[in-house]
Order: C-alpha cells, then structure tokens, then sequence
C-alpha cells in the first residue's frame, strides 16, 4: 500500500513570494490534514479536511495560507505572500475515518520551506 | 483546549537500558492516542495506536499504556539500541472532533 506523498520535498524562495505544496493521501483515507512543524516543536495543525469539507481551518492564517482538497483525493497547500516566519516543515498527513481501522494516523516524508 | 506535554524534553542513556516516555493531556475526553516517531529531517512514523477502552498495545520492544482518568500515557522501550535514537511524540485524537493535539516530543539518544 502506498504511502502519503508529499512534494516538493525542499523549497528555497524570499519573502513575498508564493510557494505550493502538494499532497496525496493513502488511498480511501478520508481525512487528511496539514500540519506546521518548527524545529524543535510538535506538528501544529493548519487544516483539516474530511473528503473535499473543511472540518477545522481555526488555525490557518488566512489572509496569506489557502488550501484545497479538489475531489476529496489530493490536496494543495498555498503559501502568499510568504514571511520569514513560515520557514518550517509542512507536514501532510491522512487517516481513516476513527471507525475505520482505528483510525491510525499516516505522515509523508514533509516538505521543507525555507524563507530567506 | 487540549494541551499535550511530553517530560522529559530530552534523555540520553546508554544502550541496554530500559527507558520510559511520559506523555500528559489536560482533557481526557479522547478517542484514542498515538505514540511517533520522529528522525531528522524526516516524517512522523506511527509506532502505537491505543485506543480509549484499551490499556496498552505492544510492538516488539514498545509498550503504550494508556490511563484516561490521570491523563497519562508512557511508552516503555525495552532494551534500547542506538537505532531507538530519534525524537518520540505523542498525539491525542478527541472524541468531539477528529484532530490530533501533538505534544513537543522528547529527544532520545541512546549511546553504544
């Protein structure tokens, strides 16, 4: 079975600009979630989806960070304008619904920003 | 609001030794915990789901136990080896909704 993935795996841009991640989820997951990581902290979520609904976005800044699950499948986390303060690993992760297979909790590999 | 603290924030033993990771939640309306492993520059890989009407799972040399009532959870590492080096996060799922509350992890270096 395979795996979340995520890409790109590193990003490199400036302030200001705009940056894109993409993520696709293991296959039937209903769920699927963005998270933050800063180095040194805990994942923080960003956005949940459950098929193509938002269920939990209270954490997103919206007035720079978008994202989309077109077709309940993959997902597309947008960055504009970024900050310095982004700089951090976003991390893609999917689960079942929890009365399905418990619903255990699967990450990509993350990908990393860098905002210089 | 869900809180999740992990103590100790970072532990380095020798290898050989058994070792536990404390895991703490201030609201113990959960739908289950899951225990993680983090190595550097990497994603988070699932070690142990337990569910709220469970007390423990085990995996190999892990054990996670589980006491909704304190709050608690703890993963017991038998017999570390330099490979258990990585940081070790928890995660709680809420009964109310479905997201997951991470704590900050605890760094492990087990030493050859």
């Amino acid at each position: 079975e395979a795996g979340v993935a995520q890409s790109p795996r590193y990003k490199i841009i400036e302030k200001r600009q705009s940056v894109a991640f993409w993520c696709n989820p293991i296959s039937g997951h209903a769920t699927l979630y963005w998270y933050q990581q800063i180095l040194g902290q805990g994942p923080k979520l960003l956005i949940q989806f459950q098929n193509n609904g938002v269920v939990d976005d209270s954490q997103l800044p919206k007035d720079r960070f978008s994202a989309e699950r077109l077709k309940g499948v993959d997902s597309t986390l947008k960055i504009q304008p970024a900050k310095l303060e982004d700089s951090a690993v976003y991390l893609c992760a999917s689960s079942a619904l929890p009365g399905q297979k418990g619903g255990e909790l699967f990450f990509g590999e993350g990908s990393r920003l860098t905002v210089l | 609001k869900q809180e999740v603290t992990q103590i100790p924030a970072a532990l380095s033993v020798p290898e050989g030794e058994n070792l536990v990771l404390n895991c703490s939640f201030t609201d113990s309306a959960i739908y289950n915990l899951q225990w993680f492993r983090q190595d550097p520059g990497k994603g988070l890989t699932s070690l142990l789901l337990i569910q709220s009407s469970q007390r423990e799972q085990t995996s190999g040399r892990l054990n996670a136990s589980l006491d909704k009532s304190s709050g608690r959870s703890t993963l017991y590492i038998a017999a570390s080896q330099p490979g258990d080096s990585a940081t070790y996060l928890c995660a709680v799922r809420h009964n109310y909704g479905q997201n997951f509350v991470f704590g900050p992890g605890t760094r492990l270096s087990v030493l050859p």
